[in-house]
């Protein structure tokens, strides 16, 4: 079955270190974004990516970076610039709406979402 | 960041009640989208309109697009426990930079009682 993958589902980082996030998708999506979602919260969007070896900053995008070297793959890694780490991260997939008359394409599919603790 | 205007922000209601939540905005969308995030999961689709004006039924949820595009509501008949948890809206648009985004809602907490 397709669909996103988000690994680990629990971590637990120490102050001062990095981590990544991995997020994969089979869905052949073309743009992969990733949010964060604070207790009782929206969703905050950190980096996004259209399109393979590009990507954007998003609201809050201090303190995390990414890269998309694959169009399956879509990392972030946490350093430890960002003050607040504490938070449940969600990778998310699409079509590009762009290159499809497909109303279908519109849609953002998730992942199950991986939740960092700063200890 | 700009976010949806999402009301209401939680709702406490009785087994088989109806309910109700919508979603505004300044802005015109071309899509909305509603999804439902149970407790530590990602976000799943509900349903997904792509025409003002549009009413959409998913069992017992019912969603339209507002003809003015920059509105949603979403509907939920005779609620049952597993109805629990929170809603969110989302809009897709393009921008004049000829990307697309997608905004989200602050969710709507839904908790039903017995």
């Amino acid at each position: 079955d397709g669909g996103i993958t988000q690994s680990p589902k629990y971590l637990f980082r120490k102050e001062g270190q990095n981590v990544t996030l991995s997020c994969e998708q089979n869905l052949n999506h073309d743009a992969m974004y990733w949010y964060r979602q604070d207790p009782g919260q929206g969703l905050r969007l950190i980096y996004y990516s259209q399109i393979v070896n590009d990507f954007q900053k998003g609201d809050i995008a201090e303190g995390y970076s990414v890269s998309r070297e694959k169009k399956e793959s879509f990392p972030l890694t946490v350093t430890s610039a960002q003050k607040n780490p504490t938070a449940f991260y969600l990778c998310a997939s699409s079509i590009d709406p762009r290159r499809t008359k497909s109303s279908g394409a519109n849609v953002l599919t998730f992942g199950a979402g991986s939740r960092l603790t700063v200890l | 960041g700009q976010q949806l205007n999402q009301s209401p922000q939680s709702m406490f209601i009785q087994e088989g009640e109806d309910v109700s939540m919508n979603c505004t905005s300044s802005s015109i969308f071309n899509t909305w989208l509603w999804y439902k995030q149970d407790p530590g999961e990602g976000p799943v689709l509900l349903i997904a309109l792509y025409k003002a004006g549009e009413l959409t039924s998913n069992g017992r949820l019912t969603a339209q697009f507002g003809i003015t595009r920059k509105d949603s509501f979403l509907n939920i008949s005779a609620s049952i426990p597993s109805d629990v948890g929170i809603y969110f809206c989302a809009g897709q648009k393009f921008s004049t930079s000829g990307t697309y985004k997608y905004i989200f809602g602050t969710g709507t907490r839904l908790k039903v009682l017995a």
